[in-house]
C-alpha cells in the first residue's frame, strides 16, 4: 500500500485558512488521493478526493502537486467544528475501494 | 444522503460471550462494506472487506473465526465478535460504498460501536 506522511498536529486560529499538507512520494498513476476527518468518538467523515486536478467542494479544496507526490487540503475559514484528525489516504483502483488509514494530522482550532 | 447507521452504539458484555454489531446503509445500496477497529489514541485499522452475497476478505492478522462477518443484503452487514475477551474492547466502525452513485469510490462511515468486555 502506498504510504502517506502527514504532520502529527497543527494549530489554527478561528476564521483563518488552514493548509494541511500530505506527502505521498510513492503514489502510482491510478491512486486516488482521499481526505477524511474524524471528530472524537465518531466515525470518519468524507471530505474530498481527487486524482490529478485540483478539486473544490463545499467543505474544502484539494490542491494536488503537478508530480502528484504531495497534496494540500485547504479549509478556507476554520471554525471550532473543524477541530478533528484529518487523514490523507491513497486509494488504489484495483483494491476494491480499500482505505488504509495512517496516523493523520490532529488539527486544533483556537477561538 | 449517504447515511450509515450502527447498532448498538455502545455495548458492555462479559468475557466469553458473543456480541453482534449491525451496520446499515439507510438511503443507498452498498455492495461493499468495510469493518474497522480503533484503539484509543490510534488510527483506524481495517479488519475486513464485506461484499454482498459472498464471503468476507480479512486483512492479515485478523482471525476470521473470531470476527464473523455476514453481508446478507445490500443494506446490512453484521460483525459478530465471538467469545469476546477484554483485549477485544475497542471502537468498531463500519463503512459502506455507494453503488452507482456519483462517488462510487467514496466510503461513508457509521458512527461506531464502543465495545467493552469485562
Amino acid at each position: 500500500d502506498a504510504k502517506t506522511t502527514q504532520p502529527n498536529s497543527m494549530e489554527s486560529n478561528e476564521e483563518e485558512p488552514v493548509h494541511l499538507p500530505c506527502n505521498h512520494s510513492t503514489i502510482s498513476g491510478t491512486d486516488y488521493i482521499h481526505w477524511y476527518r474524524q471528530l472524537p468518538s465518531q466515525g470518519p467523515e468524507y471530505v474530498i478526493h481527487g486524482l490529478t486536478s485540483n478539486v473544490n467542494n463545499r467543505m474544502a479544496s484539494l490542491a494536488i502537486a503537478e508530480d502528484r507526490k504531495s497534496s494540500t487540503l485547504i479549509l478556507h475559514r476554520a471554525t471550532l467544528r473543524d477541530a478533528a484528525v484529518y487523514y490523507c489516504i491513497l486509494q488504489r483502483y484495483n483494491q476494491g475501494g480499500k482505505l488504509i488509514f495512517g496516523q493523520g494530522t490532529e488539527l486544533s482550532v483556537k477561538p | 444522503g449517504a447515511v450509515v447507521s450502527q447498532h448498538p452504539s455502545r455495548v458492555i458484555c462479559k468475557s466469553g460471550t458473543s456480541v453482534k454489531i449491525e451496520c446499515r446503509s439507510l438511503d443507498f445500496q452498498a455492495t461493499t462494506m468495510f469493518w474497522y477497529r480503533q484503539f484509543p489514541k490510534q488510527s483506524l485499522m481495517l479488519m475486513a472487506t464485506s461484499n454482498e452475497g459472498s464471503k468476507a476478505t480479512y486483512e492479515q492478522g485478523v482471525e476470521k473465526d473470531k470476527f464473523l462477518i455476514n453481508h446478507a443484503s445490500l443494506t446490512l452487514s453484521t460483525l459478530t465478535v465471538t467469545s469476546a475477551h477484554p483485549e477485544d474492547s475497542s471502537f468498531y466502525i463500519c463503512s459502506a460504498s455507494d453503488v452507482g452513485g456519483e462517488y462510487t469510490d467514496t466510503q461513508y462511515f457509521g458512527p461506531g460501536t464502543r465495545l467493552t468486555v469485562l
